[in-house]
C-alpha cells in the first residue's frame, strides 16, 4: 500500500518562528512536490524535486525553501513564518512518467 | 501563469442523477488531464484521467476533453451521496513534473 506520510496533522507557530515540515514516501519515487491549498484558491505548487538535492521554484516560492538530502523524505521550511503562511500543507510524490500523485493527509498550520 | 478555472459549487444533484463537472484551461500545451477527489479534511485522490488523444470511462465516471474549446469534463452517472466531495481538475503539459490545479467543484448529492 502506497505512503506519503507528513510529521504533523496539526501545527500552531508564532511570527518569526522557523517552521519545518517533513514528508516522508515509501514508494521510492523520484518526484516530490509541496502544496499548499487555501479556500477559493486550489493547490498551489510551492517547490517540487525531481531528484536528491535538486529543486526547482513553483508558482509561489517566496518565504520557503527546501531540502531534499535523501529520497524518500522532500522537508519545507518557512524561514520565519508569517499569518499569512496560515494553511494546509499538502506533499506529494509521483514517479517520473507517473501519471498520479500521492497525496499525504496534509498539515494544517496555523501562525499566530 | 497557467490557469485552470472551476466553478466552486456547490453543485447539487438528487441521487441517481448524473453530476457534471467542468472544467477550462488557459495552456493549449496542456497533454493530460486528471480529475481528483477530495472529501472534507482529506487529501486529494485521483479518480481519472485523460491524454489529449481521447475520451475515457470507466464504470460509472466519464472524463471529456474538448480541446478546440480549452475544457475538461467529468460526468458521474447514478450519482451517489458517496459522490459527495469536492473534485479538482488538473492539468499537466508533456511531462510530469508540474501540475496546475483548479479550485475545485463541490458537489453535493441529495438521497
Amino acid at each position: 500500500d502506497v505512503k506519503v506520510t507528513q510529521s504533523s496533522r496539526y501545527l500552531v507557530k508564532r511570527t518569526g518562528e522557523k517552521v519545518f515540515l517533513e514528508c516522508v514516501q515509501d514508494m521510492d519515487h523520484e518526484n516530490m512536490f509541496w502544496y499548499r491549498q487555501d479556500p477559493g484558491l486550489g493547490l498551489r505548487l510551492i517547490y517540487f524535486s525531481y531528484d536528491v538535492k535538486m529543486k526547482e521554484k513553483g508558482d509561489i516560492p517566496e518565504g520557503y525553501s527546501v531540502s531534499r538530502e535523501k529520497k524518500e523524505r522532500f522537508s519545507l521550511i518557512l524561514e520565519s513564518a508569517s499569518t499569512n503562511q496560515t494553511s494546509m500543507y499538502l506533499c506529494a510524490s509521483s514517479s517520473p512518467r507517473g501519471y498520479e500523485q500521492y497525496f499525504g493527509p496534509g498539515t494544517r498550520l496555523t501562525v499566530t | 501563469q497557467k490557469e485552470v478555472e472551476q466553478n466552486s459549487g456547490p453543485l447539487s444533484v438528487p441521487e441517481g442523477a448524473i453530476a457534471s463537472l467542468n472544467c477550462t484551461y488557459s495552456d493549449r500545451g496542456s497533454q493530460s488531464f486528471f480529475w481528483y477527489r477530495q472529501y472534507s479534511g482529506k487529501s486529494p485522490e485521483l479518480i481519472m484521467f485523460i491524454y489529449s488523444n481521447g475520451d475515457k470511462e470507466d464504470g460509472r465516471f466519464t472524463a471529456q476533453l474538448n480541446k478546440a474549446s480549452q475544457y475538461v469534463s467529468l460526468l458521474i452517472r447514478d450519482s451517489q451521496p458517496s459522490d459527495s466531495a469536492t473534485y479538482l481538475c488538473a492539468v499537466n503539459e508533456d511531462n510530469f513534473n508540474k501540475f496546475y490545479f483548479g479550485s475545485g467543484t463541490k458537489l453535493n448529492v441529495k438521497p
